[in-house]
């Protein structure tokens, strides 16, 4: 089974608008972290958020926001105000064994294709 | 120079070819990865390197060399890749590889082709 799930290969937003990109996953682990990444054209992996499986509250960062439902195995991201520069995929990942040396293996997503419209 | 840097960004190399990938970080970091990324497939982690030591081998073929002669620079060796070895190669550094939010910062990827 796969252990991170994003169902959108693809969707477009409007300028200005708000986006939900989904993402499930699937851990028997208590401890886990879990990240979302932006990746333009060029290539580079941008980091964007983390959420821990112990934060009570549902990360936020700038126009970025984690909507975290532990009990769905859920972790959205939101993008509140879109811009043209956010066209790009976007992976979410995955961190198992946060109390082990187990090599910070990030386990990543099929990603979604994003495409700002003007 | 800043994050984490690769070269080449680009590769075009025959079967019977050695080549290598270069990555550098000037993030003071400790960790630093391999990560594949195939066309249609999730990103696949290849090597982890804890200050210049190997703790992750994920099942890569031997053809798949790696080498971190320091905390700064991890090196990929290539030779008698195949074809389906076409992909972005990325790499990544991290403090270290423990910890909650050991956030990796991504360089811009190598596109290697085989013919």
């Amino acid at each position: 089974a796969q252990k991170i799930t994003q169902t959108q290969p693809g969707m477009f937003v409007q300028e200005k608008e708000a986006v939900t990109l989904d993402c499930t996953y699937d851990t028997s682990d208590q401890s886990y972290g879990l990240f979302w990444y932006k990746q333009p054209s060029s290539g580079e992996m941008i980091f964007l958020i983390y959420q821990g499986s112990y934060d009570e509250q549902n990360a936020t960062e700038g126009r970025y926001s984690l909507n975290f439902q532990k009990a769905r195995k859920s972790a959205n991201l939101v993008i509140s105000a879109s811009q043209l520069g956010d066209s790009a995929m976007y992976f979410c990942a995955m961190r198992e064994d946060l109390f082990e040396a187990a090599g910070n293996k990030l386990t990543f997503g099929g990603g979604t294709r994003v495409l700002v419209k003007p | 120079e800043t994050g984490v840097t690769q070269t080449p960004r680009h590769l075009v190399m025959g079967m019977t070819n050695k080549k290598s990938l270069k990555c550098e970080q000037h993030l003071g970091h400790n960790a630093m990865y391999w990560y594949k990324q195939s066309a249609k497939k999730p990103l696949e982690l290849m090597f982890v390197y804890s200050l210049e030591e190997r703790v992750e081998n994920n099942s890569v073929p031997s053809r798949f060399s790696p080498e971190c002669p320091n905390s700064s620079h991890l090196f990929l060796h290539l030779h008698t890749l195949q074809p389906e070895d076409s992909a972005l190669y990325l790499c990544a550094s991290s403090q270290d590889i423990t910890g909650f939010n050991n956030e990796q910062f991504f360089g811009p990827g190598t596109r290697l082709t085989v013919l």
